[in-house]
């Protein structure tokens, strides 16, 4: 298996533009999460989905946050307009409920460094 | 809420020595599970090993093993005969109704 895929590894762009940011989950996997990574907050979690419907959003940071999920293998993140703030480390990751636990094992991306300047 | 609480920030430890990072959480769950990721300068996140709460015995792989205190609310991981490809961050986290909550790290420096 390929592992979980995501794309660009690394966005510079300037303050006001649209980033958009794509990943891939392992096949067969029905969780979907975002997470960013920053020096000063660590690892939080934005937003995950089950079977491709977002389940909990509450870690969007603010509107200018969306995330999509128009089928199970294929998820975008998109920062419009984006600011020097959102600069870190984005990172995809899925993982597969077994026996009816939801809770299971998360496999990363690569991530993305996402620069706004 | 649950918390993961690292009070390690840094570790050395020469190579071929054995190491213990340390891990405590705060939960009213019954049923979670606890993770060791591995986060080398490449910034991929890797995991580690992986202890469901119900099950009494410690999680062992290969080099790496854990001692779950669950009374104590202890999750530490010790790592074996260290190697030079062990310098990492190392992310204890918890999980429990699929989201995980990440401890803020231990930078491991293995040194010659």
């Amino acid at each position: 298996d390929a592992g979980v895929i995501q794309s660009p590894r690394h966005e510079v762009t300037e303050m006001g533009q649209e980033v958009t940011l794509r990943c891939k989950p392992i096949s067969g996997h029905d969780y979907l999460f975002w997470y960013r990574q920053t020096m000063m907050r660590g690892l939080e979690l934005l937003i995950y989905f089950n079977n491709n419907v977002p389940i909990d959003d509450s870690g969007m940071p603010e509107d200018r946050f969306s995330a999509k999920m128009p089928n199970a293998s294929f998820s975008t993140l998109k920062i419009q307009p984006s600011e020097p703030r959102d600069s870190a480390v984005y990172f995809c990751a899925s993982s597969s409920s077994t026996s009816g636990r939801a809770a299971d094992t998360q496999y990363f991306g690569p991530g993305t460094r996402l620069t706004v300047l | 809420a649950q918390t993961v609480t690292q009070s390690q920030p840094e570790m050395s430890v020469q190579e071929a020595e054995t190491v213990t990072l340390s891990c405590t959480y705060d939960t009213s769950e019954s049923n979670y599970y606890l993770f060791w990721y591995k986060q080398p300068p490449s910034r991929q996140m890797i995991l580690v090993i992986r202890q469901e709460a119900y099950k009494q015995q410690n999680a062992t792989e290969n080099r790496f093993s854990v001692n779950f205190q669950k009374a104590a609310k202890s999750f530490s991981l010790k790592i074996s005969d260290s190697q030079l490809g062990d310098t990492a961050m190392y992310f204890c986290a918890f999980s429990t109704a699929s989201k995980l909550t990440f401890g803020t790290g231990t930078r491991l420096q293995v040194t010659l």
